[in-house]
């Protein structure tokens, strides 16, 4: 079966650097992308990975491996306002959206 | 702006009633998508559409109807038959479905309690 994996919660403080991880087993690959999910809100696009390495976009990096079906999203200089869901989600060879259940990033003062 | 609109954010329905989401976009997107999303588990999909009066069935389909009439539009009608309909419900659409750097743009959600 098809699998996206990510921790279910992190903790970390504000000004500092997290790295959430996303592992997956899917039925071919055609990209892995993460969207930023406030409570009660719609997720919002955060990056678009398809080939290996990283991609950094402000704050936010992503990386991929595709060997070891591994990706991770770096926040740097957290502020409050990151505070939400981070979800993974991977491309399969039928171009269907496989999605993990997210984490939830807690930043504390 | 460009973006989905859908309504109503908050639903309340007794138990044998069938009940209809909206959803509206402006952003000219060619794909829509219906997905289910519960506490502790990844955004399920329920129905998709890649062209006006087409749409495709997703991984939950079951006790759910949808029409695509319009490119504008894909509402959601959750029927009776759905056994366990109480969940956040996300409505997206893209430029297009089929390819690898398909981006979605998410509604608001439309959150749906049955009493």
């Amino acid at each position: 079966g098809q699998n996206i994996d990510q921790p279910t919660e992190m903790t970390a403080t504000e000004g500092a650097i997290v790295q959430i991880n996303c592992t997956y087993q899917t039925s071919g690959f055609n990209g892995l992308f993460w969207y930023q999910q406030h409570a009660g809100e719609a997720p919002t696009f955060l990056s678009y990975n398809v080939l290996d390495g990283l991609e950094e976009k402000g704050r936010f990096s992503s990386f991929l491996s595709r060997s070891k079906g591994y990706s991770y999203l770096l926040l740097k200089e957290l502020q409050m306002k990151d505070s939400a869901s981070y979800l993974c989600a991977v491309m399969d060879s039928n171009y269907q959206l496989i999605w993990g259940a997210g984490t939830k990033l807690i930043i504390k003062p | 702006d460009g973006g989905i609109t859908q309504s109503p954010k908050y639903l309340f329905r007794k138990e044998g009633q069938n009940v209809t989401l909206s959803c509206e976009q402006n952003l000219n997107h060619d794909a829509m998508y219906w997905y289910r999303q519960d506490p502790g588990q990844g955004l399920r999909l329920i129905y998709y559409s890649q062209i006006v009066n087409d749409f495709q069935k997703g991984d939950i389909a079951e006790g759910y109807s949808v029409s695509r009439e319009k490119k504008e539009s894909f509402p959601l009608t959750v029927t009776s038959a759905q056994k366990n309909p109480t969940a956040f419900y996300l409505c997206a659409s893209s430029i297009s479905g089929g390819s690898g750097a398909n981006v979605l743009t998410f509604g608001a959600g439309s959150r749906l309690t049955v009493l």
